[in-house]
């Protein structure tokens, strides 16, 4: 079985400051991880996938994220918040096993002036 | 290029009624998806198709759900008769290949308030 686990229901940061949003993952087979955004009255929104390159992955609206074997982790970062990143993010894992994409719970980004 | 369109985007119905939601995958996408995610809970699967032919129908909840493809372009899902616990936002997503090469493309939601 495949599964996500993302650490933070809600996070607030600072316009200006990093953001650091965590995922955990579970999987039996090599998987490929993903983080969606969504945005009010949006649909889901690929920001940047890993499917076992380059561990380092950079996404769009300069977010990133590092798959950690050793950790079981794919944690989302950015160097400096934007009010227009306040939205919610969900981690997802396939693994090809099942056609199906497993999301997390979803984090709630908050960000302040 | 259009994108993955649902209709319609908010639907309240009353315990016992049937709805029917719709979903317009991008042009040319044979796989296409339907998930579901209950108030602050996980985005839950629900099935699959490829074309008009359900792939994984794993994630359907019970028999009360009804999902199809006729002709392979647009799906519907129904629900019949409604219950308060279908209460979500129902997301579509479709993609032209497999989702560890090809990326899903998902709608805005339909969100169903069962009352």
């Amino acid at each position: 079985a495949q599964s996500v686990t993302q650490l933070d229901s809600h996070v607030s940061v600072s316009e200006g400051t990093p953001v650091l949003l965590r995922c955990n993952y579970s999987s039996s087979y090599s998987p490929s991880l993903f983080w969606y955004v969504q945005h009010p009255n949006k649909g889901l929104q690929l920001l940047l996938k890993y499917t076992s390159a380059a561990t380092l992955v950079k996404g769009i609206n300069g977010f990133e994220a590092e798959f950690k074997k050793s950790e079981t982790s794919f944690h989302l970062t950015k160097p400096s918040a934007h009010m227009s990143d306040a939205a919610e993010y969900f981690c997802a894992i396939y693994t090809g096993t099942a056609s199906k994409l497993t999301f997390g719970t979803g984090t709630r980004l908050q960000v302040t002036l | 290029e259009a994108g993955v369109t649902q209709f319609p985007s908010h639907s309240v119905i009353e315990k016992g009624q049937t709805v029917t939601l719709r979903c317009d995958p991008i042009s040319g996408h044979d796989n296409l998806y339907w998930y579901r995610r209950v108030m602050g809970k996980e985005i839950k699967f629900l099935l699959h198709f490829v074309k008009e032919s359900k792939q994984d129908e794993s994630g359907m909840p019970n028999n009360r759900f009804l999902a199809e493809r006729t002709g392979g372009t647009y799906s519907t899902l129904k629900v019949q008769p409604a219950e308060l616990e279908d209460s979500g936002v129902y997301f579509c997503a479709s993609s032209s290949g497999t989702l560890r090469h090809t990326e899903a493309f998902f709608g805005q939601g339909t969100r169903l308030t069962v009352v």
